[in-house]
């Protein structure tokens, strides 16, 4: 039973739009959602997270936009640039699970110059 | 942000050999690591919580007897991978707790059992 789901396997943008990525997850104990980006061969880096008691966190380029009614997260990333190519996971962490994650299957994010 | 460092970041054995992996938070105390396991294009899969001076947390389906953890420090979690064999071929990776909700990654390492 996957609790956060990325039903994108892959995305591809133009350099300079919007890159928009996409996570549903089903557990309602989720209380705080973030976002990695990876490249092959190395482990996750931290990119931006959000609590549930927000609708949205800004840091930079990076927006995470959360919709806690409809189980939803999204990360737009503005504007997007050719080394934002990466793997992007969605993870989400429940509520009295020692900072446990849940990770999605991610998405392949290629911008093209 | 907070470093983790893993070390080797690769290594290849022969079956039946046991592999111990490191890891590290550089730059703060961790008390608790994780430690995930990833296959090709696949997400990664927490095996356990390592929790430092106590027994390690294994998830449903993780041999603990196969999957030795140690959190012998703040700073130092190790995985043995015992008498591995070629279905234990995979990208381990491990990360760190750091305050209420982040956790900072490893580069991982990955393993090859001929």
């Amino acid at each position: 039973d996957q609790q956060v789901k990325q039903n994108s396997p892959s995305l591809s943008v133009q350099e300079g739009r919007i890159s928009i990525l996409n996570c549903d997850y089903t557990n309602s104990m989720f209380d705080y959602f973030l976002w990695y980006k990876k490249y092959p061969a190395e482990g996750p880096t931290f990119l931006i997270s959000i609590s549930s008691i927000k609708d949205k966190n800004e840091d930079g380029r990076f927006t995470v936009f959360l919709n806690k009614s409809a189980k939803h997260l999204s990360l737009h990333i503005v504007p997007s640039q050719p080394g934002d190519s990466a793997v992007y996971f969605c993870a989400a962490h429940r509520s009295g699970s020692a900072r446990q994650l849940t990770f999605g299957s991610g998405t392949q994010l290629t911008v093209l110059p | 942000g907070a470093v983790v460092s893993q070390h080797p970041s690769r290594v290849i054995c022969k079956s039946g050999t046991s592999v111990k992996i490191e890891c590290r938070s550089l730059d703060f105390q961790a008390t608790t690591m994780f430690w995930y396991r990833q296959f090709p294009k696949q997400s990664l899969m927490l095996m356990a919580t390592s929790n430092e001076g106590s027994k390690a947390t294994y998830e449903q389906g993780v041999e603990k007897d196969k999957f030795l953890i140690n959190h012998a420090s703040l700073t130092l979690s190790t995985l043995t991978v015992t008498s591995a064999h070629p279905e234990d071929s995979s990208f381990y990776i491990c990360s760190a707790g750091f305050g209420h909700n982040e956790q900072f990654f490893g580069p991982g390492t990955r393993l090859t059992v001929l």
